[in-house]
């Protein structure tokens, strides 16, 4: 069990326009998702922290109007790249935590290019 | 920011020969956990340590952990080649352990 999956994995758009993506806990209720994001050949840095039912907690310099996080069920998070930039082209990860538990179950992550 | 620093930032070995990466991190812990990524993928957990163990064993998997230098190290024995990927430790603070802190990562290359 504890299996995650996000789409798109691969998405390509122009600048000014918005990106929705999803992150699904496809066999466990996720109470807590988080958004991770990860440049070539560094590690992951976390963007914010996802609750159902409740607002998004953003990590200190990460815009939370720019990135969109809802958390409508205990199954599903989104991630809306509002107005891309290429700058914003990354690999975005997704992760969900069982309640209670400590360890983290990843999706396979979404590469964004904005052209 | 950043909690973990991992060395090495590379290492490639030899298939069948052991494989140890190394951890620090700064702060306090709840527990400690080590993931694995392959190339453009999602990180896939392997093992957690709490911040009251010294040592757990997974397999070919061995974990230590020592809070008095802050250290944990990360030893696969007899190594694959499907063991080549970048790994990474991840702290848990003792405030909001739900929240990860990950390090820069080991990139494993393990050579036929």
């Amino acid at each position: 069990g504890a299996v995650v999956s996000q789409h798109p994995s691969r998405v390509i758009c122009k600048s000014g326009t918005s990106v929705k993506i999803e992150c699904r806990s496809l066999d466990f209720q996720a109470t807590t998702m988080f958004w991770y994001r990860q440049f070539p050949k560094k590690s992951l840095m976390l963007m914010a922290t996802s609750n159902e039912g409740s607002k998004a907690t953003y990590e200190q310099g990460v815009e939370k109007d720019k990135f969109l996080i809802n958390h409508a069920s205990l199954t599903l998070s989104t991630l809306t790249v509002t107005s891309a930039h290429p700058e914003d082209s990354s690999f975005y990860i997704c992760s969900a935590k069982r309640t209670g538990l400590y360890e983290q179950y990843f999706g396979p992550g979404t590469r964004l290019t904005v052209t | 920011s950043q909690q973990g620093e991992e060395d090495p930032q590379a290492l490639s070995i030899q298939e069948g020969e052991n494989a140890t990466m190394n951890c620090s991190y700064k702060t306090s812990i709840n527990n400690l956990q080590w993931y694995r990524q392959n190339s453009g993928r999602g990180l896939v957990h392997l093992i957690l340590i709490r911040s009251n163990e010294r040592e757990k064993h997974s397999g070919r998997l061995r974990v230590t952990l020592d809070t008095s230098k802050k250290s944990s190290s990360l030893l696969i024995t007899a190594s694959r080649a499907a063991d080549t990927a970048s790994y990474f430790c991840a702290t848990a603070r003792l405030q909001g352990a739900q929240k990860l802190v990950f390090g820069q990562g080991t990139r494993l290359t393990i050579n036929p």
